[in-house]
């Protein structure tokens, strides 16, 4: 039963760096979605999916890049890390776009970028 | 573009007082409006609004849509030191991807 899965939880970057962030998700869901949070703020979305082989900028996608070539995983990459990308990453899914669809979250990843 | 602002954004109380927090919205064809609680890590769902007027309930939780208005409050009554965290607000239009929009947030400290 694991819901929602992100990796790594922890990570510190180099300016410059390139990494990707894991999500997977095992609710067979078709929306995903990844969201920053920097300190004391709210949720930015990012990018999300509504289903394998579409996605779509969200708010802030600017730095970012996403996949999605299955139902499960959703990965985010960061190509050029910047300090400005130092922040909580959360990925998230939802089974469809009824009311009453919950969304879930993953347990985060906490982005340093130095 | 969608709005969510939430006030006040930071709130601390003794135990067992009552807080009222206020979440109004700006959204193209609202869905939904979804009330969180964050504490360290990830958000943890409390409630989905979808109809005004009609109160959910929780426990010492609760909550309500005022569609006229463009607003939500969550009420959380006795308040206890476990109720220490934020809690967002978020909004969600009917559009493909049903993506929601989240507001900054209530830090609500709760002290003995």
């Amino acid at each position: 039963n694991a819901g929602v899965t992100q990796t790594p939880k922890f990570r510190i970057l180099k300016i410059g760096q390139s990494m990707t962030l894991q999500c997977a998700q095992d609710m067979n869901h078709n929306y995903m979605y990844w969201y920053r949070q920097d300190p004391g703020m709210g949720l930015k979305l990012i990018y999300y999916s509504v289903g394998a082989g579409i996605t779509d900028k969200g708010e802030v996608p600017n730095g970012y890049n996403v996949s999605r070539s299955t139902t499960e995983d959703f990965p985010l990459r960061l190509e050029l890390a910047a300090p400005s990308q130092t922040s909580v990453y959360f990925c998230a899914s939802r089974a469809g776009a009824l009311s009453g669809n919950t969304i879930y979250f993953g347990e985060g990843s906490w982005l340093t970028v130095v | 573009e969608d709005k969510v602002v939430q006030s006040p954004l930071s709130l601390v109380v003794h135990e067992g007082d009552t807080v009222t927090l206020n979440c109004s919205y700006e959204v193209t064809n609202f869905r939904s409006l979804l009330w969180y609680k964050q504490e360290k890590k990830a958000p943890t769902f409390l409630f989905m609004l979808t109809s005004s007027g009609i109160e959910k309930k929780s426990g010492r939780l609760s909550s309500i849509l005022d569609k006229k208005e463009l607003s939500s409050i969550l009420n959380i009554t006795a308040t206890q030191t476990g109720d220490s965290a934020i809690y967002l607000c978020a909004v969600e239009p009917e559009t493909s991807g049903s993506r929601l929009t989240f507001g900054e947030g209530t830090q609500l400290t709760v002290n003995p």
